[in-house]
This record gives C-alpha cells, structure tokens and sequence, in this order.
C-alpha cells in the first residue's frame, strides 16, 4: 500500500460526459501528478500540482482540468469525454517540486467511455 | 524514435534465471525511475537513481549517465517477479517524467 487513494476504482460512462476523478496524496507529500496509460500511448505525464499551485504540465487536453484543494487532494476532471479517453488514470505523490524524490502511485482509476 | 527506449518488449525466463532489462534515452535527464506494474495495474516504483548503482533485495538497477543508458537485473528471478517493467527518465530543470513502453516479463516455475 502506496498510501495513496484514488476514487473511483472503475468508471464507466458515455461519450460526451464529464467526470471527476480523486486522489488523496501520502501524508506529508505536497506534490501530486497525474498520470494517463491507454494501450496505443502507454504512460503520459498529464499535470502536477504542488502545495495547491500548478507546477507541471504534460500532454493534457484542453478538455481535461485538474485542480488541487487546500487539504492537498487532487481531482482531475475530464469533459465531453471520447471513446479514446478510454484508460487507466494514475496519480503518484512526492515530498518535493522538483521531481527529486520518489513518487507514489494510486491504485488507478480504470474510465471505459463507451 | 522515443526520447526513452526499453529492450526486450517482452521477455519470458525460467525461474532462477538471471534477468536483464535495458532502457536508453536520448536526451540529458537528472534521474531516472524503475517502475513495476503488476497484472492487477498497480504500480511501484522500485529505484530512482541518478549515478551508479542501487539494490534492493534481489534487484539491480545501474545506470551510465555518458552513455545515457539504465538496466534493472533480477536475481534468482521467481514467478510473482511477473510484472510489466517500466523505466520513465525525468529531464535536466523538469518535472515531468517520459517513460518506456515497458517490458513484460514472465517467469515460469
């Protein structure tokens, strides 16, 4: 156990929908990332928040948001949703900014958009 | 070509056998990351490392910053070391990490 959360486990819904997914980082780390693997991309670096601020961003569409709250729980929200938004969504937490420490991955949250 | 290149894709051994999985990148990074993603989808990071060598347990990870190249070596390789294996390299003032394609590795008992 990682120590980090990530709700829901399974989500399944329609294109064109919109849905939030939730991560609560270890306790202590300040940073969260978010992370995308679909079967054709494998792993893609999304965004990082750290302390609540954007730090990082990576291969995000404009149609995907993401946010961090004041107790350090991240959500990531994903809007007029399509077939190819199909994938494992992970976030991992570390003690620092920079990428200087290990990071500590989720469990996923597994999105089917049919 | 990717910035991060894992060989073998796919790799299946006895159990016992000694194990070598190879990643190359090709741009300047600061670290480079060892992750293993078990069948269930979860993922561990296993090493971060930005000089030399590290070892945990039966893994090995070495990397060689000039020829810009990592490997992660299983000993005494078991059937629950089944797992994709995934070298992600974070880059010189970034944050972000660019990863393999990863190797699926299968030990048979």
């Amino acid at each position: 156990d990682s120590g980090v959360t990530q709700t829901p486990k399974h989500l399944i819904t329609a294109t064109g929908q919109r849905v939030t997914l939730r991560c609560s980082p270890r306790s202590g780390d300040l940073s969260v990332y978010w992370y995308q693997q679909s079967l054709d991309q494998g792993l893609q670096f999304l965004i990082q928040y750290y302390n609540g601020e954007e730090r990082a961003k990576g291969n995000i569409l404009e149609r995907f948001s993401a946010q961090q709250f004041p107790d350090l729980h991240s959500e990531l929200n994903l809007s007029s949703l399509e077939l190819g938004d199909s994938a494992l969504y992970f976030c991992a937490s570390s003690v620092r900014w920079d990428g200087g420490s290990e990071q500590y991955f989720g469990p996923g949250t597994r999105l089917t958009v049919t | 070509k990717n910035e991060v290149e894992q060989s073998p894709q796919n790799l299946t051994a006895q159990e016992g056998e000694f194990i070598t999985i190879n990643c190359s990148y090709s741009v300047g990074i600061s670290a480079l990351h060892w992750l293993q993603q078990h069948p269930g989808g979860g993922i561990v990071s296993l090493f971060m490392l930005s000089s030399g060598k590290k070892k945990h347990g039966r893994l090995i990870a070495t990397i060689n910053i000039q020829e810009k190249h990592s490997s992660l070596h299983i000993t005494a390789s078991h059937p629950r070391d089944s797992a994709v294996y995934i070298c992600a390299a974070r880059h010189q003032g970034a944050q972000k990490l660019v990863f393999g394609q990863g190797t699926r590795l299968t030990i048979n008992p």
